[in-house]
Order: C-alpha cells, then structure tokens, then sequence
C-alpha cells in the first residue's frame, strides 16, 4: 500500500519551462488536492478534485493546471514556469469526507 | 481575516513537559473539522490528530489531545509527556463545507516551530 505517491522529489526549471508534477493514490479516495509551502508559511491549497472529471481551483490557482481522468492520478502542470512558483508541492488525498488527510512526500521545485 | 491564527511562532519546552499549541479558527460553516499536522525538518506532513465540529468529546490519539472549545473557535493541541522527537513545525487546519458533501481544501495557519529541550 503505497498511500500518496508524488513524482519527482526534486526539480530545476528555467523560467517558462512547463512541466507537470505527479500525484497518485491507491486508496480509491475521491477527493484529492495539491498545495504549495512557501518559507515561513502554511500550505495553501491550488486546486482541487472531489472525483474523476470534476475539478476546481482553490486559494493560489493562477500559473497551474490540473486534470483528473481517473480516481487514481491527479496531476499538477506548470505551463510557463515563473521564479515566484518556487516552492515546496504537496499533493494530497482522502475521502470526500474523511476524517484524515494523507499527504505525499513533497516536491521541491526551483525555477531560475 | 485569517481563518486559522496560531499566535505561538516558536515554542521551547522542556523535554517531559506537557505542551500546549494554540489554534483559533474562523468559519461561518456549521459542519468543519480542524486537524493538527506535525511537518519534521524532513518534510513530510504527518497527520496527528482530527476533531469534528459535531463530534461530542475531545479528540485523543495516544500523546495527543485536541482541546476543543467550539464557543470560543479554539482548537489547542496537547501534547503530552513530551519527546525529543516532538522537535517540529505544528501546523492547524480547517476544512469547511462539509455539510455540502463536496469538502473544499484545508485552510492551514502559518504553524508553530516547537523545540523540545533535553
């Protein structure tokens, strides 16, 4: 049981790069979502998912992408990199009501 | 406003003392839950704890109880007996619009740096 899983651990982009971080969960959760960590702060929620085909952005949307064609897999795309998306990525899942939310691993992502 | 404000930014205590993390919450939702995360120097993010708006009793898991005071939005970690390994950022968590079915994201505080002294 591998919980969240997140690809890759580490990354380097140059500004207006695209690339998309991956987040799977093998707990058939519903809900999933990602968020990012800035030095000093809490996590702050980019966008979410309640299932398959059904997304919607949280507090920090703006410069991400996101799809879900399936339960399991939940991606995050940077479409054209910018240095202020520098942070720490956290995806995350659970049911849609869950009592617990589990969190992957963390990305670390700098774009020079 | 804030809707999660955790007034303690560092916190040095004694190891083997009990600890208090504070947590204030602000929603006009009458279904939410409140979590406690620990986030070590690693990283990761380790759930420790979920409370209910509805549920009737404080929440417990092992070293760890949630003070619940509903009346006064305060949602204060407990930590009991504490360890080295408690050396951590703590942070506080809300989720709101559960009554709708559809839950939204965790509004997360700015955490609490807690240094566990020998």
């Amino acid at each position: 049981n591998a919980g969240v899983t997140q690809t890759p651990k580490f990354q380097v982009l140059k500004t207006g790069q695209s690339m998309t971080l991956q987040c799977a969960q093998d707990m058939n959760h519903e809900y999933m979502s990602w968020y990012r960590q800035d030095p000093g702060m809490g996590l702050r929620l980019i966008h979410y998912s309640v299932g398959a085909g059904i997304t919607d952005q949280g507090e920090v949307p703006n410069g991400y992408n996101v799809s879900r064609s399936t339960t399991e897999d939940f991606p995050l795309r940077l479409l054209s990199a910018a240095p202020s998306q520098t942070s720490v990525y956290f995806c995350a899942s659970s049911y849609s009501e869950g009592r617990t939310i589990y969190f992957g691993e963390g990305s670390w992502l700098t774009v020079v | 406003a804030q809707k999660i404000t955790q007034t303690q930014p560092g916190m040095f205590v004694q190891e083997k003392e009990a600890v208090t993390l504070d947590c204030t919450y602000d929603t006009s939702d009458q279904s939410y839950g409140l979590f406690w995360y620990k986030q070590p120097s690693s990283g990761e993010m380790i759930f420790l704890i979920y409370q209910g708006s509805y549920d009737e009793q404080n929440a417990t898991e092992g070293r760890y109880s949630l003070n619940f005071q509903k009346a006064r939005k305060s949602a204060n970690l407990v930590i009991s007996a504490s360890q080295l390994g408690d050396s951590a950022m703590y942070f506080c968590a809300m989720r709101e619009g559960l009554s709708g079915g559809g839950a939204d994201g965790l509004t997360f505080g700015k955490g609490t740096h807690l240094i566990i002294q020998p």
